[in-house]
């Protein structure tokens, strides 16, 4: 069965630096989104990507944040600088219609 | 804006009791509705969605949900819970088309056996 795969599934990292998560959406779909969830928190949305561009953003994703699909196979999210706050899973999504989307296993990213 | 509300945040059963997590949302137009399941250490998996059509709807695992378009609700029920439906369940909805799916806060099952 297809699947949406991320990795690493866990990265530390020191605060202020630059960390880029990888996800591999599956292959025929076009719709690709980044969720993150803060331990204890809800799954929040932060952006959708469609036609090489973003379509949707939340007041979450600011300037530190940017994606890219670099070569039409991964789908990346980029935090400039990171900071505490920013520790959290984050969770990749495609789709290829609107009835479901599927949901990579996610990566754990902890800023120290 | 959409939003999602999940009234239970943790809830312990013994198996083979009955489950009823309560979902309500807030949205201004027609909805697309999904359970998600998040087992420990996996990624969130569709239990089940509704679309259109036929209120009741069933998913994966015994689960069905029903969509009460006047009260803005759609419950998540199984009639016997098991062990092995302990995880973390979430209520999702979206609009049409591809836009972002927006989550409720979970309800975490713990199933005693």
């Amino acid at each position: 069965e297809p699947e949406v795969t991320q990795t690493p599934s866990h990265q530390v990292t020191q605060m202020g630096q630059e960390v880029i998560l990888r996800c591999v959406p599956i292959s025929n779909h076009l719709y690709f989104y980044w969720y993150r969830q803060i331990l204890g928190q809800k799954v929040e949305f932060l952006v959708s990507f469609y036609n090489n561009e973003i379509s949707e953003k939340s007041e979450i994703f600011d300037d530190q944040f940017s994606v890219e699909r670099p070569d039409g196979s991964n789908f990346t999210l980029k935090i400039r600088s990171t900071k505490l706050e920013d520790s959290a899973m984050y969770f990749c999504a495609s789709r290829d219609s609107p009835t479901e989307a599927f949901f990579g296993q996610g990566t754990r990213l902890t800023v120290v | 804006a959409q939003s999602v509300s999940q009234h239970n945040h943790h809830v312990i059963l013994s198996e083979a009791a009955s489950l009823e997590l309560g979902c309500n949302y807030s949205y201004g137009g027609t909805v697309n509705l999904f359970w998600y399941v998040q087992y420990p250490g996996q990624h969130l998996q569709l239990l089940l969605k509704y679309f259109s059509g036929d209120p009741l709807v069933k998913g994966i695992k015994g689960f069905e949900a029903e969509f009460i378009k006047s009260k803005f609700s759609f419950n998540l029920r199984k009639p016997s819970v098991q062990w092995s439906d302990t995880a973390e369940y979430f209520c999702a909805v979206s609009g049409r088309g591809y836009q972002k799916v927006t989550f409720g806060t979970g309800t975490k099952l713990q199933v005693i056996p």
